[in-house]
Formats: structure tokens, sequence, C-alpha cells
């Protein structure tokens, strides 16, 4: 079944303990980001890549560091996570550049940093 | 500067009747996707309207385009209870924004 997987779902945790949060996707997309999800702020995507070693920064990149080693895998990393990172992350993929073909997104990572 | 803007931000219909969600935009696109989030859930793509395109269907789908207006509607024809979700309309003007979302609700 063609999916992408985001783990954990659910993660509680405390302020400046680094965290990673791994997407996979067996569909051998190129295109792979991550966007979080906040109340009354929409969608904001956060980074993207268009291909294995090719990353760039979406609208909201700060504190938010990724890597793209393989073309199945895109973690995002916290490297010290703050509570205003608290929120509702989502990893998708898609074919060739992205933002003209349809997203493939995961069922999400909730995140809560105290 | 936020692309898309969903118009109602909620909307709630009873069975069997059609439920339209409207999405504005400030510069010109390229394309415009619709999608549908249930709750707890990850956004699923439901169709991709290109800026040449007026009007694209899907099932019980309708999706209109009107780029004077900058503006599309998606309708949702005979809604079902297993139609309730958070509709987001996401435009591609250079990079893919998403909008607020309509929140539709559908009564049995």
């Amino acid at each position: 079944e063609a999916q992408v997987t985001q783990n954990p779902r659910y993660l509680i945790t405390v302020t400046g303990k680094k965290l990673t949060v791994t997407c996979s996707q067996n569909m051998n997309h190129e295109y792979m980001s991550w966007y979080r999800q906040d109340p009354g702020l929409g969608l904001r995507q956060i980074y993207y890549s268009m291909n294995v070693e090719v990353t760039d920064k979406g609208d909201v990149p700060e504190g938010y560091k990724v890597s793209r080693k393989e073309k199945r895998n895109f973690p995002l990393i916290l490297e010290s996570p703050s509570p205003n990172q608290t929120s509702l992350y989502f990893c998708a993929s898609s074919k060739g550049q992205g933002r003209v073909q349809p997203q493939h997104f995961g069922d999400g990572t909730r995140l809560s940093i105290l | 500067s936020q692309q898309g803007e969903e118009d109602p931000q909620a909307l709630s219909i009873q069975e069997g009747e059609n439920a339209t969600m409207n999405c504005s935009y400030k510069t010109s696109i390229n394309n415009l996707q619709w999608y549908r989030q249930n709750s707890g859930r990850g956004l699923v793509h439901l169709i991709l309207i290109r800026s040449n395109e007026r009007e694209k269907h899907s099932g019980r789908l309708r999706v209109t385009l009107d780029t004077s207006k900058k503006s599309s509607s998606l309708l949702i024809t005979a809604s079902r209870a297993a139609d309730t979700a958070s509709y987001f309309c996401a435009t591609d003007g250079g990079k893919l924004i998403f909008g607020q979302g309509t929140e539709l609700s559908v009564k049995p």
C-alpha cells in the first residue's frame, strides 16, 4: 500500500531535549516536505527536499533541521525543542517538483514540548 | 502572506444537501488543489485544477476556477455523514500554500 509513515504519532517531551520525527515513503517520490499545523494559522511549510541531498527552507524553518540521505526518508530534527514548537506535524511526498503534483500526507505527529 | 483563504470557516448541513466551499487567493497561480482532512488524520488530495481549466469533476465533487476573480469553489453534491471533515485549498503560485480550511459537518 502506498503510504507516508511518520513516527512517533504522539510525543510529550521537555524543553531542550533533542528529538527526531521520522518520515518514510514507499512511492519512490522525489519531493518530500514537512508542515506544521496550528489553529488559526493553517499549514505552514517548514522544510522541503527536491531529491536526495537537496533540501531547502520553507516558511518557518527556525529551530528545525532536516536531512535527505536516502530517497525514502526525510527526518525532522528538533535540536533544542521549545514550547512554541508544540504543534501537529505532517510529512508529505509527491512526484517530481512537488508543488505541481498531488501531495501524499502522513497521519501526523502531535508534539507537546513542556 | 497567506494565499488561499477559504469561506465559510464552518458549514453545517443535512445529509443529502449540497455543500459549497470557496477559496480566494491574491496572486496568479499555476494550479489549485483541494484536500480533505478527517479529524486526527493527514490531508488527502481530492482534485487538482490547472490555471487554464475552468471546471473539473470527480465523482460527487465539482471544482470551478475563475482566474479573473482569483477564486475557486468546491461543490460536494448529495453529501453524506462521511463527508464530515475539513477542506483545504492549496494554491501553487511558485510555492504551494494552504488556506486555513472550511470545517464541514454533515448531519445524518
